[in-house]
């Protein structure tokens, strides 16, 4: 079975651009966690999707938005970039809607802002 | 409010040592405990979890951990560590059957092994 995949890889942008992550669960899962990973705030937990819908958000700006879709695909958005947001972005699924924190997560996004 | 405390940022140990890394958390209930295993420039990878029963649990890659009720801890234990054991640490805590946003991750330990 195939893991959790996250695309791209590895991304650089400049100040105020936008960037769009994709992620694509475990067959069969249906939610799909964000995560920022920075070596000064750790883990940070971003959205939740389930169903095409977003169960919590963390406290993140506006500028941070996600979807999801029919197949549990997941994207998320960060617009006008900031050099702060330079991180690793994890994506998380599991394969039902109440999670006991068993999540399985892909390799993640590893975004550089200039 | 839920937390978990791992005390040491960095540990370094030899190779074929024991290993012991330090998990503590606050919970009101019984919680649901995990560890995962962060390799550089990878994700996590989920390496044991406690949700009920024996309190001792075993995990992948040989490593164990043992939950503590009257301790609120949650360490994990190598008898042998390989120099393939490098890598970050993570204890999460979980209110169990929630939201993904429940769970609560530490800082993390970073694993050095000295050769």
């Amino acid at each position: 079975k195939a893991g959790v995949t996250q695309t791209p890889r590895y991304l650089i942008k400049t100040r105020g651009q936008q960037v769009t992550l994709s992620c694509s669960p475990i067959s069969g899962h249906r939610s799909v966690s964000w995560y920022q990973q920075t070596p000064g705030q750790g883990l940070q937990f971003l959205f939740e999707y389930f169903s095409e819908t977003q169960r919590n958000k963390g406290n993140f700006p506006g500028r941070f938005s996600g979807r999801q879709f029919s197949n549990s695909r997941s994207e998320m958005n960060v617009s006008t970039l900031e050099l702060g947001d330079s991180a690793l972005y994890l994506c998380a699924s599991s394969p039902t809607g109440f999670n006991t924190g068993e999540l399985f997560f892909g390799e993640g996004s590893r975004l550089t802002v200039l | 409010a839920q937390s978990v405390t791992q005390p040491d940022i960095h540990i370094t140990v030899s190779e074929g040592a024991s290993l012991e890394l330090r998990c503590n958390y606050s919970y009101g209930a019984t919680p649901y405990l995990f560890w995962y295993v962060q390799s550089p420039g990878q994700g996590l990878q989920l390496l044991l979890k406690y949700f009920s029963g024996d309190t001792l649990v075993q995990g992948i890659k040989g490593f164990e951990a043992e939950f503590k009720r009257s301790q609120s801890s949650f360490n994990l234990r190598k008898p042998s560590v390989h120099w393939s054991d490098a890598a970050e640490y993570f204890c999460a805590v979980g209110a169990g059957y929630s939201s993904a946003s429940k769970i609560i991750f530490g800082s993390g330990t970073r694993l050095s092994i000295r050769p």
